[in-house]
Parts: C-alpha cells; structure tokens; sequence
C-alpha cells in the first residue's frame, strides 16, 4: 500500500526548533517530488516546501531561510527541519507526494499523511 | 506568483441540491488546475485532476471544467458525504504548488 507517515510534531517555544519526518511505503521517496503542506487551525492549505526528484529544493517565502527539506534515502524519509519558529507556523503539517504526468512535475498531489501538529508557544 | 481565488468561500445546500464552486486564477493557467476534498479532521483527497479528469473512485456527481483563468467544480446533486471543503491547486507555474482559500459546503 502506497503511503506516508508524518511523526515529529508538538508544542515548541518561539524561536525553538523541530524536526518532522515522513516514512514512506509503497514507493521510492528519491524517485518522487515531495512535498509538505501545513494547515493552521481553521485556515486553508498553505505550500510550504518541495523537493524534487532530482535533489532541488524550493520553500514558500514565509520559511525561506528557516525551514529546510531533505530526505534519507536509504531510510525512504522525507524530513522538514523547522528553526526560529513562530507562533504562526503552528499548524499541521502534511507530507505529500507530488504525482508527474504529461511532462508536468509535480501535476497533483495523490498521495497525503494524516498529518502531525506543530504547536508554537510560549 | 499565481493566485487562487474561489468563491463563495462557504455556501449552504440542501441534499439533491446542484452545486457550483469557483475558482479564478491571477494568470492563464491553460488547465493546470486540480480540485481536492477534505472533510473536518481528515487528509485533503484528489477529487479532480486537468480540470476535468475525476480520480479513480470519485463518484461521477463531481465534474469540472473550464480554462484558462475560470474553473468551476460543480456537484451535480450533493449527497449526505459531500459535506466538505473544497480546495483549488493550479500546476502550470511550481513552484509554488498554490491553492486556493477553500470552499466550507454546509448543510442547509
């Protein structure tokens, strides 16, 4: 069964860090575009990182600088590592897997975790 | 970046009901534009892809068109578990990979 598993959330001062992992089963997390999606309580669905197959990486503006993506190749794990956090990155936090098709990279996202909740406060 | 705007942002409905969700991009996105589901509590799921292709198991009600910058989901009579929001994501330009705000349907 094609899935992910987001592990990693909890409650974290202003300023602090922490680290979200995505196990993956059922495919190749290096062989895939990955992404993270967050959803603050009550509010939309917010982009917030990419990686590509390939290696490159990309962030929403609001975690640029903050937030790195990165994945274990050998484990099939996606990490979100989160520094100078703030009380609006709290949320969950979603992996995901960008599907390609048509030469369009990534076209939809298919394949979701349930999620994990990062809370920021003091 | 390419914007999202959907509207209305909630609605109410009554089951039987025909349901009509916009949503409008800042730029042309030819038809780069997906639709997701997600109830309350629960994971977003794919309901339509290319504007108009509907993921396997999405029931036949739930239909999509238009190009562009205007797209549509349309239900074409609400049931009991369609009582969700819906959110719009474009794929011409990513990154970013943008959604849009979200459309709470409720019952009436």
């Amino acid at each position: 069964e094609v899935q992910v598993v987001e592990s990693g959330g909890g409650l974290v001062q202003p300023g602090g860090s922490l680290r979200l992992s995505c196990a993956a089963s059922g495919f190749t997390v290096s062989a895939n575009y990955m992404t993270w999606v967050r959803q603050a309580p009550g509010r939309g669905l917010e982009w917030v990182s990419i990686i590509y197959s390939g290696g490159s990486t990309y962030y929403a503006d609001s975690v640029k600088g903050r937030f790195t993506v990165s994945r274990d190749n050998s484990k099939n794990t996606l990490y979100l590592q989160m520094n100078s956090l703030r009380a609006e990155d709290t949320a969950v936090y979603y992996c995901a897997r960008g599907f390609c098709t048509n030469g369009v990279c990534p076209y939809y996202v298919d394949v979701w975790g349930k999620g994990t909740t990062v809370s920021v406060s003091s | 970046d390419i914007q999202l705007t959907q509207s209305p942002s909630s609605l109410s409905a009554s089951v039987g009901a025909r349901v009509t969700i916009t949503c409008r991009a800042s730029e042309s996105i030819s038809r780069y534009l997906n639709w997701y589901q997600q109830k309350p509590g629960k994971t977003p799921k794919l309901l339509i892809y290319a504007t108009s292709t509907l993921q396997s198991g999405v029931p036949s009600r739930f239909s999509g068109s238009g190009s562009g910058t205007e797209f549509t989901l349309t239900i074409s009579s609400l049931q009991p578990e369609d009582f969700a929001t819906y959110y719009c994501q474009q794929s011409y330009i990513s990154p970013p990979l943008t959604f849009g705000g979200g459309t709470k349907v409720e019952i009436k």
